[in-house]
Parts: C-alpha cells; structure tokens; sequence
C-alpha cells in the first residue's frame, strides 16, 4: 500500500460548490502539505501542518481551508469553488529531525477541474 | 525576481550525453537544495538534495551547489530515455519554522532521444 494517499485521485464540480481533498499517510510523520501545480508555475504551498495542533497558511491560501483531523490525516477545503482552481493537488509528507534537511514525500495528487 | 527559477525548457538530448539543469535562487538565507523529478501526470519524486557547497553524487545523478553565487544545478550522466521527465528544482529557507518549507522553481522538462 502506498504511504500516502489522496481521494478523490478525479473530480470535477461546478463553480460554487464546497469540495474536500483528503490525505492519509501510514509514515508515521508529523508534518503534513498542501500544495497546488498550475503548468509552468511548479508547486505552489497552499497549507501546512507541523502537528495536529499547528496549521500555517502558506503563500496561496486564500480560497481555502484546512483541517488536521489525526497526524494521520490533513484535508483541504474548497468553500466554493472557482475554476482558476482548477489544478493538480498534492499532499506530501515529512519526518523533521531538527537541524537537519527535511525531506518531503508526496501523495499520487488529486486532478480537480472546476467548471 | 522568482525565488527559485530554473533554466527554461525543454531541454533535450541525445541518448547517452549529459543532461545540465539549472536553478537559482534569490534567498541568501537558502539552505537545503532539493532535486525532484516528475513524470507526467505523476507525483514528484525526490532524486536528491544538497546542503554543503560543491559536488555530491548519487549514481548517473550529481548536484552541484555554489551558495556565493546562489546557484544550484543536477548533472545527468550517461541520459537515458526513461530519463525524459519534468525536473524540479526546491529551495528550503533556514532557521525556525522555516524547516520544511520548501520554495519550487517552474520546473524544467527534459526529454532524451534515442
């Protein structure tokens, strides 16, 4: 089983609608991920999660919202769609030792279309 | 100025030559350099990072960090067309609740031919 995994992998919704990307990993690590991939502007942080009682807005948050239900478990909301999100959606997860690199693993991604 | 911009694509080359990548960054605070690769219509997976200046190599794969002038490039050896993919290039900012998070150039699209 993959360490990381995203639902839905495809949706499509229409403008207005709330919609839910959920994220599940079995690594075990602390830190969680949100970021979005628009073609030739790479990935762009949307949330993130240093434990479940830590949330940080990163540099594209407006739009959206978070909920870090378990260590195990960060979900993103859309409150009401728009279709300049539509984009690629990726979860990734990391283990910070302190003082050290930290590396990111990402989930397979969620390809969200809004119309 | 982007953070992290790396060499506009696409890139190709012949089976077997080396592949150059390259990215720079405008934080001087930068600490952690990452290379990840992306297939299409995959997630990125990690290649690599680099933290110290210089070379580090991993197989067909070397990273080479000059922080004086804040640049940071992958070599790929030997190309191979299962090489052909997009290369992102990730900076990671030092000191407190910057740890992990990482800035993403564009990405470069490299594609090897037989």
């Amino acid at each position: 089983d993959a360490d990381v995994t995203q639902t839905p992998r495809n949706r499509i919704t229409k403008t207005g609608k709330r919609i839910m990307l959920e994220c599940s990993q079995t690594k075990g690590h602390d830190r969680m991920y949100w970021y979005r991939q628009d073609p030739g502007l790479g990935l762009r942080l949307i949330y993130y999660s240093f434990d479940v009682k830590d949330i940080n807005k990163g540099e594209i948050s407006d739009g959206y919202s978070v909920s870090r239900q378990a260590q195990a478990k960060f979900s993103l909301s859309l409150e009401s769609a728009i279709p300049n999100q539509t984009a690629l959606y990726f979860c990734a997860t990391s283990d910070f030792q302190g003082g050290s690199t930290d590396t990111q693993y990402f989930g397979p991604g969620t390809r969200l279309t809004v119309l | 100025q982007k953070e992290v911009e790396q060499n506009s694509g696409p890139l190709s080359v012949p089976e077997g030559a080396i592949a150059s990548l390259n990215c720079t960054y405008s934080d001087r605070g930068s600490q952690s350099f990452f290379w990840y690769r992306q297939y299409s219509g995959k997630s990125p997976e990690l290649i690599m990072f680099i933290y110290s200046n210089g070379d580090k190599e991993d197989g067909r794969f070397t990273a080479q960090l000059n922080k004086a002038s804040q640049y940071v490039s992958l070599l790929i050896r030997d190309s191979q067309p299962s090489d052909s993919a997009t290369y992102l290039c990730a900076v990671e900012r030092a000191g407190g609740t910057s740890y992990g998070k990482l800035t993403f150039g564009q990405g470069t699209i490299l594609t090897v031919h037989p």
